[in-house]
């Protein structure tokens, strides 16, 4: 298996434009988490997905962002309009079902808002 | 609210020597504690997990404490070695009304000098 992908890798956009990061994950893996990582905030939790049903979106900092995921092989993240704060690595990772499995990181979407 | 803490600043050790990592919580009931390393621009990859009704787990070079009274875990690296120098992130999952829940500390960095 290719791990999780995520695309792009890198994002340049200038403020008040929309992105859109997609994600691939592992196949036969139940959860699909998005992450966001800064250096003054760490590794924060936006939302995450069981069956492809959102579980918990208590992380999405506002309205601005909405994420999806259409089947068990896809989903988005997307930021309308962008803003500078939200400059950060983006993640993506899945896992199988089961209580305490571990999580297989993508490579991230670095995106910077100018 | 929920709050992780780990060692903010970096830990620089020699070679050979017993790197100790502590993370602790507050606010949380997890079911289960990992543990995950990243390198520069890579993802994190899982390490450990120890589960809420575990004392201790090991792994190689590795040990992982999980003391819920205290609310904290202690991650050790024996006979320690320059590639083990790296950003090692605690993770919580749970707790038990959402298991699927994993929420990250910032990290403490790891140096280890030959």
């Amino acid at each position: 298996d290719a791990g999780v992908i995520q695309s792009p890798r890198h994002e340049v956009t200038e403020m008040g434009q929309e992105v859109t990061l997609r994600c691939k994950p592992i196949s036969g893996h139940d959860y699909l988490f998005w992450y966001r990582q800064t250096m003054m905030r760490g590794l924060e939790l936006l939302i995450y997905f069981n069956n492809n049903v959102p579980i918990d979106d208590s992380g999405m900092p506002e309205d601005r962002f909405s994420a999806k995921m259409p089947n068990a092989s896809f989903s988005t993240l997307k930021i309308q309009p962008s803003e500078p704060r939200d400059s950060a690595v983006y993640f993506c990772a899945s896992r199988p079902s089961g209580r305490g499995e571990k999580l297989f990181f993508g490579s991230g979407t670095q995106l910077s808002v100018l | 609210s929920q709050k992780i803490e780990q060692n903010s600043e970096a830990l620089n050790i020699q070679e050979g020597k017993t790197a100790t990592l502590t993370c602790n919580y507050t606010n949380y009931s997890p079911a289960y504690l990992q543990w995950y390393r990243q390198d520069p621009g890579r993802g994190p990859v899982f390490l450990l997990l120890i589960r809420e009704n575990e004392k201790e787990k090991r792994k190689e070079r590795l040990k992982v404490t999980f003391d819920t009274t205290l609310k904290q875990s202690l991650f050790h690296i024996t006979a320690s070695q320059p590639a083990d120098s790296a950003t090692y992130l605690c993770a919580l999952g749970g707790p038990s009304s959402n298991t699927g829940k994993l929420i990250f500390g910032q990290g403490t960095t790891l140096q280890v000098k030959p």
